[in-house]
């Protein structure tokens, strides 16, 4: 079972910043936060994945809270191109753990 | 940059037939993985192979799918007989060794059964 909740959908405007919350309140001390987003009719690609520090790359920032129960990924420019659905998910950093997708967050950027 | 190939990319058809999936990995990749993916829900891992030998099929219904990795490159996902709920999306995934931060997806096979 996934252990991480998050919106069902959400809207952001093309331009502005798109921040897309999750909570994980029973993440361990060895797990790390990964995100991926599924554009349709694709398979999944990795954005971006932090264990206690925020994580900036050339796509996305992530920002975890220092109790690590939330964390919240930015795209600081939402395109039209970032509709997609953005899943969470913690996973223990070894070999033999895999990572399981929830329902995700399905993120609609609006011209 | 290289990708991870699937074929076909859509699949239709009749119930109790059989039906196969190819899947060629990144080159150099020893993990390699298959997803299902149900219509409005996330990927659901089916079998991960270590090079040629599986290391999780626990969620893989062994009575009507198999899974192959012959020589530790490309593999096979078979379904026989298919059934109305085998309907979905089909991924393939790879990573240079299990437990990297991140997997490579290929584009898919959806199969829709009638």
């Amino acid at each position: 079972d996934a252990k991480t909740t998050q919106p069902t959908s959400m809207d952001c405007a093309e331009g502005r910043a798109a921040n897309l919350p999750c909570n994980h309140s029973t993440i361990s001390g060895n797990e790390y936060v990964y995100w991926y987003r599924q554009i349709h009719s694709q398979g999944p690609q990795y954005i971006i994945h932090g264990l206690k520090n925020n994580e900036t790359n050339e796509m996305a920032s992530l920002i975890i809270t220092e109790d690590r129960k939330s964390s919240t990924l930015i795209l600081p420019h939402a395109t039209l191109r970032d509709t997609a659905v953005y899943y969470c998910i913690v996973r223990v950093d070894n070999y033999g753990q895999n990572f399981v997708f929830g329902p995700g967050t399905r993120l609609s950027v609006l011209p | 940059e290289a990708e991870v190939a699937q074929s076909p990319r859509y699949k239709i058809t009749e119930k109790s037939q059989a039906v196969a999936f190819w899947c060629d990995p990144i080159s150099g990749h020893a993990t390699l993985y298959w997803y299902r993916q149900i219509l409005g829900q996330g990927p659901e891992l089916l079998v991960q192979f270590q090079d040629e030998s599986v290391v999780d099929d626990s969620q893989l219904p062994k009575d009507r799918f198999s899974a192959e990795r012959l020589k530790g490159v490309d593999s096979t996902l078979k379904i026989q007989p298919a059934e109305l709920g085998d309907s979905a999306m089909y991924l393939c995934a790879s990573s240079l060794e299990g437990g990297e931060h991140e997997q490579y997806f290929g584009p898919g096979t959806r199969l829709t059964v009638t």
